[in-house]
């Protein structure tokens, strides 16, 4: 299975900032994705981080609050905007690949984020 | 969508004893389940899956079992351990919309 590292593993940052999250992985992916983990909670997909072109949103995610580049096939980066404490989350990039490949998803850290 | 609804929410068992959890899915086009056993602080870590055309996989202390028809599949560890200890979460791979959709979680507690 690949293996995905996560910058930074934790921040706390004050509402009305930014901050950008990267996803490095040690081999070529086709697919990357970026979830969201809310304090007790289960997955809940943002966003596939396509390479060369837009990323594809889920519903109640948009381009403006969570703006994602793809720059190549290992790498990837989850800005989150303006925060507000809403915002606190463990935000997770996950790419698919594995030896029988089809579906099988790989998951990194995650990044702890605390909104103050 | 794909609707994953996971049983129970926490589950509490002795060392030594087994520990399952169960989840069922609505899409019956559905055809990847796995598992992932997430630790304090830590990501979700792949630990089995089962695709449709099987109806039973086994890894060593743990298993999964599929029922296409009733649409549930379910995780069985076996000879439980502290390390066991974590939250458990299933998913299934939509064939409609090409993603996961994951349960809500099964906080499992061992007692040594």
């Amino acid at each position: 299975s690949a293996v995905i590292s996560q910058k930074p593993s934790r921040d706390i940052c004050q509402r009305g900032t930014s901050l950008t999250i990267q996803c490095q992985v040690d081999s070529q992916v086709t697919m990357m994705f970026w979830y969201r983990q809310q304090p007790g909670q289960s997955l809940t997909l943002i966003a596939t981080a396509n390479q060369g072109s837009e990323a594809t949103y889920e519903s109640g995610f948009v381009i403006d609050k969570f703006p994602i580049s793809r720059p190549n096939l290992t790498f990837s980066t989850l800005t989150v905007s303006n925060m507000s404490p809403e915002d606190s989350s463990i935000y997770l990039c996950s790419v698919e690949g594995g030896t029988d490949s089809s579906y099988e998803q790989y998951f990194g850290p995650g990044t702890r984020l605390t909104v103050t | 969508g794909e609707n994953v609804e996971q049983h129970p929410s926490t589950l509490s068992v002795q060392e030594g004893d087994s520990a399952v959890i169960k989840c069922t899915y609505s899409d019956s086009a559905s055809n990847y389940f796995p598992w992932y056993k997430q630790e304090l602080g830590k990501g979700p870590q792949l630990i089995i899956d089962i695709r449709s055309n099987v109806g039973e996989k086994k890894d060593q202390r743990i298993a999964v079992t599929l029922n296409k028809t009733a649409k549930h599949f379910s995780l069985h560890i076996t000879e439980t351990q502290p390390e066991d200890s974590a939250v458990y979460f299933c998913a299934a791979y939509g064939s409609n919309d090409y993603k996961l959709s994951f349960g809500a979680g099964t906080t499992v507690t061992v007692r040594a």
